[in-house]
């Protein structure tokens, strides 16, 4: 149990569009739901959480208007990139809970924008 | 404030010998503590979790950590390790309360398998 998907895995972009990446815990509800960014070789860095029907809450430094989040029930969730820029070009990985501290991790999502 | 750090930023092993992946951890709180395991381009996998019960936690994959209180430590350990072993690690420290304001991920550890 406690398997979370995402998609698309892979994404090629151009410069100045817009794209949707969704969340989708496939076997339990998720209370809240987790978006984070991965540079090469590095560890994930938050982005935003966000729980079912309420606004996300976003980390400092992390543009809300750029990066929307939209949790609409307590199985899917989806972050928009907007007018996505190459510097935006990263590994996008989103984890959900149920009611326990555990994260439950999607594979990811590999954006490119050219 | 917590924080994790994993003191290796590569570790490198022979196939069949034993894998120890360290970590220390520092909280204001009783912890709970998650090592992940992270293959290229992929998402992240649970390997194992404490949470206040036994001090020796089990995980997949023939790896099991102790917590240790007195020494903050989170070691990773396994008895023997296998080629699809190679990835990275992550050492992670959730306060009680739980949520991502309370999840502090260390910088990874990367373990390569030598034939």
């Amino acid at each position: 149990g406690a398997v979370v998907s995402q998609h698309p895995s892979r994404v090629i972009c151009k410069s100045g569009t817009s794209v949707k990446i969704e969340c989708r815990s496939l076997d339990f509800q998720a209370t809240t739901m987790f978006w984070y960014r991965q540079f090469p070789k590095q560890s994930l860095m938050l982005m935003a959480t966000s729980n079912e029907g309420s606004k996300a809450t976003y980390e400092q430094g992390v543009e809300k208007d750029k990066f929307l989040i939209n949790h609409a029930s307590l199985t899917l969730s989806t972050l928009t990139v907007t007018s996505a820029h190459p510097e935006d070009s990263s590994f996008y990985i989103c984890s959900a809970t149920r009611t326990t501290d555990t994260q439950y991790f999607g594979p990811g999502t590999r954006l490119t924008v050219l | 404030a917590q924080s994790v750090t994993q003191l290796d930023s590569h570790v490198s092993v022979s196939e069949g010998t034993p894998v120890l992946l360290r970590c220390n951890y520092s909280s204001s709180y009783s912890p709970s503590l998650f090592w992940y395991v992270q293959h290229p381009n992929k998402g992240l996998q649970l390997l194992l979790k404490y949470t206040s019960a036994a001090t020796l936690v089990k995980g997949i994959n023939g790896f099991e950590a102790e917590f240790k209180k007195s020494e903050t430590s989170f070691h990773l350990t396994k008895p023997s390790a296998h080629m699809s072993d190679a990835a990275e690690y992550f050492c992670v420290v959730s306060n009680p309360g739980g949520g991502a304001d309370g999840l502090t991920f260390g910088k990874g550890t990367h373990l390569i398998i030598q034939p």
